[in-house]
């Protein structure tokens, strides 16, 4: 099975529908990341987490939030999607800040 | 913020050897690199420490130059499958910055 899983893989949505996008891990880790990137460019940081109560914004927080349920599992929300944010989406997590990230398969989200 | 990687894009041939290098415009304590194929999910390669310490793959060498802020990746005798984006990442404070990106296509 693997580490860290993210559901759904694939998601096509309207202009101003609210969405959840969850991530889940069985690497036992304490830090969690969510990650966007848009075709043909790098990945840009939403949301990271240290653990349960430690949730920070990261380069392009505006538009998302997310949720921190237990050590495994972190989601992303799009409280109402617009389509300049469709992208891909990975969800990662690492023991700590010099160790290196885990990432998921990825959720492509389309919004139209 | 974000890590400037050259060259945006090589094509090698199998066998060839290629140089991927990273720069950042804050002072830098750990160097991150990530290979992506096409629509996956970004796959370690090797962390660069300050004071030398390298933990990765066994296959890939890299440099890096704190006083410099650069890292450089150094790709030998390649071969198709290393074909993807390589990515430079860092963390700074407590965010994580990865690079512009590099296209790699290895041909027969």
């Amino acid at each position: 099975d693997a580490d860290v899983t993210q559901t759904p893989r694939n998601r096509i949505t309207k202009t101003g529908k609210r969405i959840m996008l969850e991530c889940s891990q069985t690497k036992g880790h304490d830090r969690m990341y969510w990650y966007r990137q848009d075709p043909g460019l790098g990945l840009q940081l939403i949301y990271y987490s240290f653990d349960v109560k430690d949730i920070n914004k990261g380069e392009i927080s505006d538009g998302y939030s997310v949720s921190r349920q237990a050590q495994a599992k972190f989601s992303l929300s799009l409280e109402s999607a617009i389509p300049n944010q469709t992208a891909l989406y990975f969800c990662a997590t690492s023991a700590g800040g010099t160790d290196e990230q885990f990432f998921g398969p990825g959720t492509r989200l389309t919004v139209l | 913020q974000q890590p400037v990687q050259s060259p945006q894009a090589v094509i090698l041939r199998e066998g060839e050897d290629a140089v991927i290098n990273c720069s950042s415009s804050k002072a830098l304590y750990s160097v991150h690199w990530y290979r992506q194929k096409h629509g996956e999910a970004p796959v370690f390669l090797m962390i660069l420490l300050k004071g030398g310490e390298q933990k990765g793959h066994d296959k890939i060498s890299a440099s890096f130059n704190e006083k410099k802020q650069q890292s450089s990746l150094y790709l030998t005798a390649s071969q198709l499958s290393y074909s993807g984006t390589y990515f430079c990442g860092t963390p700074t404070g407590n965010q994580f910055y990865f690079g512009t990106g590099t296209s790699l296509t290895v041909i027969p």
